[in-house]
């Protein structure tokens, strides 16, 4: 067990939905990443904040959003949903936002779009 | 980051070392190895790092060649639960720069009783 907890753990829905994914992460950590893992692309990073601002940003779809709260939990936003956009969706969390750190998994939510 | 190349698979005998190779020629001297490994559609798990001095740690043990232009990740005794993709990945620890893994294919190990 990371630490790091993801809701939901499964999500179905239909293409032109929106969906939001929670993350909390460890205890102490102020950085939370998105990644999403589909079978053609493997791991792809999304986006990173740190204590609320959002620090890098890697292959984000515009339809994709995120945002990180004061209480650290970070919420990812899909909308317009599309086939493709069916994968995995991982978080992760460190202590700060620098790249020595080790990052901290959580279990994934995984979408499928119908 | 310097790209990192692996062998796509490995087999390796339960209660044997798995011995994971990983190239990394292009790697500069302020880069390190980092390893993480992704058992079956659950999160990856980091397992160990290393700048050029051999690691070890109580998952495994880390080898990097003095030319540090590859390595090698070592399972001491691997179980049928080490079955995983593992990701060799090239990380500069710059304050400045920033923080995301960027994975490769990476080798998915499977270990067989």
């Amino acid at each position: 067990d990371s630490g790091v907890t993801q809701t939901p753990k499964h999500l179905i829905t239909a293409t032109g939905q929106r969906v939001t994914l929670r993350c909390s992460p460890r205890s102490g950590d102020l950085s939370v990443y998105w990644y999403q893992q589909s079978l053609d692309q493997g791991l792809q990073f999304l986006i990173q904040y740190y204590n609320g601002e959002e620090r890098a940003k890697g292959n984000i779809l515009e339809r994709f959003s995120a945002q990180q709260f004061p209480d650290l939990h970070s919420e990812l936003n899909l909308s317009s949903l599309e086939l493709g956009d069916s994968a995995l969706y991982f978080c992760a969390s460190s202590p700060t936002w620098a790249s020595y750190n080790e990052q901290f998994f959580g279990p994934g939510t995984r979408l499928t779009v119908l | 980051d310097a790209k990192t190349t692996q062998p796509t698979s490995m087999d390796c005998a339960e209660g044997r070392a798995a011995n994971l190779p990983c190239n990394h020629s292009t790697i500069s001297g302020n880069e390190y190895v980092y390893w993480y490994r992704q058992i079956h559609s659950q999160g990856p798990q980091y397992i160990i790092h290393g700048l050029k001095n051999n690691e070890t740690n109580e998952m495994a043990s880390l080898i990097i060649t003095e030319d540090r232009k590859s390595s090698t990740l070592i399972l001491p005794h691997a179980t049928l639960r080490d079955t995983a993709v593992y990701y060799c990945i090239v990380r500069a620890l710059r304050g400045g720069s920033q923080g995301n893994l960027i994975f490769g294919k990476g080798t998915k190990l499977s270990v067989k009783p």
